[in-house]
């Protein structure tokens, strides 16, 4: 299983761009990268998702290097409303086999 | 997500009772997943279905069953009820798109309190 590693919390200020890096040494040849948010007491919410390169929404970027081994979560001019906590993915479910898991992702708390 | 939804959202119970938590979606997915949260850590898996005959153990499946009625209803059942069960319990769907790549999908969650 692709273990992930990322920051245990984070603190930023309104209007500031926010970066979390994620740690994915073991990342397979197929593997996907997926970032969730959580708010408090509801279930996580998909964010982003890529494979390679930069993946750009409506919400955030995602940064992946040419080794894969890390990927970055960029949040642009955070509000109030983006403290959550951050969940780094990697992988899916093949051959019948789950390998989506959730660490303890990153709390990220935004400041006036 | 409101395609997602999940009862009860709270549930007090006692010691040794067994108690059904239900989910269903309207997303046409065919994968349903259980998973519990205790405060600030990450998900935990449960149990996990691919198809309607299809149910797998998650990591931490002991005190727990499922039963996956129709491909829209997945419900977790505590069987006896202890106190460690407290947590915050949430069902997912999953879109997945080939082998290596899905997003999952989250009901709003059920707060269960086992006394």
């Amino acid at each position: 299983l692709a273990k992930t590693t990322q920051p245990i919390s984070m603190d930023s200020y309104e209007g500031q761009e926010v970066n979390i890096t994620c740690s994915h040494n073991n990342i397979a040849t197929n593997d996907y990268i997926t970032w969730y948010q959580q708010f408090p007491s509801q279930g996580p919410r998909f964010i982003i998702q890529g494979y390679k390169t930069k993946v750009t929404n409506e919400v955030a970027s995602l940064f992946i290097p040419a080794d894969r081994k890390s990927s970055t979560l960029s949040l642009p001019r955070v509000s109030l409303s983006d403290t959550a906590v951050y969940y780094c993915l990697v992988g899916g479910t093949s051959g019948g086999y789950n390998k989506l898991i959730f660490g303890a992702g990153t709390r990220l708390a935004v400041h006036p | 997500d409101a395609d997602v939804t999940q009862t009860p959202r709270n549930r007090i119970t006692k010691t040794g009772k067994r108690i059904m938590l239900e989910c269903s979606q309207t997303k046409g997915h065919d994968r349903m997943y259980w998973y519990r949260q205790d405060p600030g850590l990450g998900l935990r898996l449960i149990y996990y279905s691919f198809d309607v005959k299809d149910i797998n153990k998650g990591e931490i499946s002991d005190g727990y069953s499922v039963s996956r009625q129709a491909q829209a209803k997945f419900s977790l059942s505590l069987e006896s009820a202890i106190p460690n069960q407290t947590a915050l319990y949430f069902c997912a769907t999953s879109d997945r798109r080939d082998a290596y790549r899905e997003t999952q999908y989250f009901g709003p969650g059920t707060r269960l309190l086992v006394l």
